[in-house]
């Protein structure tokens, strides 16, 4: 069965550059979730697209953006990167059906910031 | 703060003998998942059990909760080493988003 998708796997920024990390969802998931965890950390909630549209924002920093595209695949791009930014992004995806949603998670995208 | 803590933070056991993971949290929920994640690896979704239910099964898994005390716990029956992982519990309050809980980190000696 199909999963989510991330790329790339592994990236390696210097401080102050940019990044982008992509996300494709699961077949006709409407629902994208991304994620950050940091070494040794649980995974935090960042942001959130419905139908293209930005639904949840947790602790997204404003150097970050997101958006959905509509083919559903998603972007998150990193601006101003600090060294505190390394870690392991993931984005998730789920069916549109309602409340009780299990998301599938994707295999993440490992960030170093040098 | 949390939404989800999980207990105890690290567990080492015996290959064949069975893990207990718990998990509290602080408001109610609409579901609580469990998720194992092999190290630097991608989450895997192991069970999601309602607010509703108390019980639910999956092969060696067993997950309960009880929302009178805000807890749930996962039990791993008849461990492998290929058990060994972190293990978290993620809960939703009310936003559908799941909130991940520190983990345990499960280490099966073969």
């Amino acid at each position: 069965a199909a999963g989510v998708i991330q790329s790339p796997r592994h990236l390696i920024k210097e401080k102050r550059e940019t990044a982008t990390l992509k996300c494709y969802p699961i077949p006709r998931h409407d629902t994208v979730y991304w994620y950050q965890q940091g070494p040794g950390q649980d995974p935090q909630f960042l942001i959130s697209f419905y139908e293209k549209m930005q639904s949840d924002k947790g602790s997204i920093p404003d150097r970050f953006s997101a958006q959905q595209f509509s083919d559903y695949h998603s972007e998150l791009n990193m601006s101003s990167l600090e060294l505190g930014d390394s870690a392991l992004y993931f984005c998730a995806s789920s069916r549109p059906s309602g409340r009780y949603n299990e998301q599938f998670f994707g295999p993440g995208t490992r960030l170093t910031v040098l | 703060s949390q939404q989800g803590e999980e207990d105890p933070q690290a567990l080492s056991i015996q290959e064949g003998e069975n893990a207990t993971m718990n998990c509290s949290y602080k408001t109610s929920i609409n579901n609580l998942q469990w998720y194992r994640q092999n190290s630097g690896r991608g989450l895997v979704h192991l069970i999601l059990i309602r607010s509703n239910e108390r019980e639910k099964h999956s092969g060696r898994l067993r997950v309960t909760l009880d929302t009178s005390k805000k807890s749930s716990s996962l039990l791993i029956t008849a461990s492998r080493a290929a058990d060994t992982a972190s293990y978290f519990c993620a809960t939703d309050a009310g936003s559908y988003i799941p909130t991940f809980g520190r983990g345990t980190s499960l280490i099966v000696h073969p």
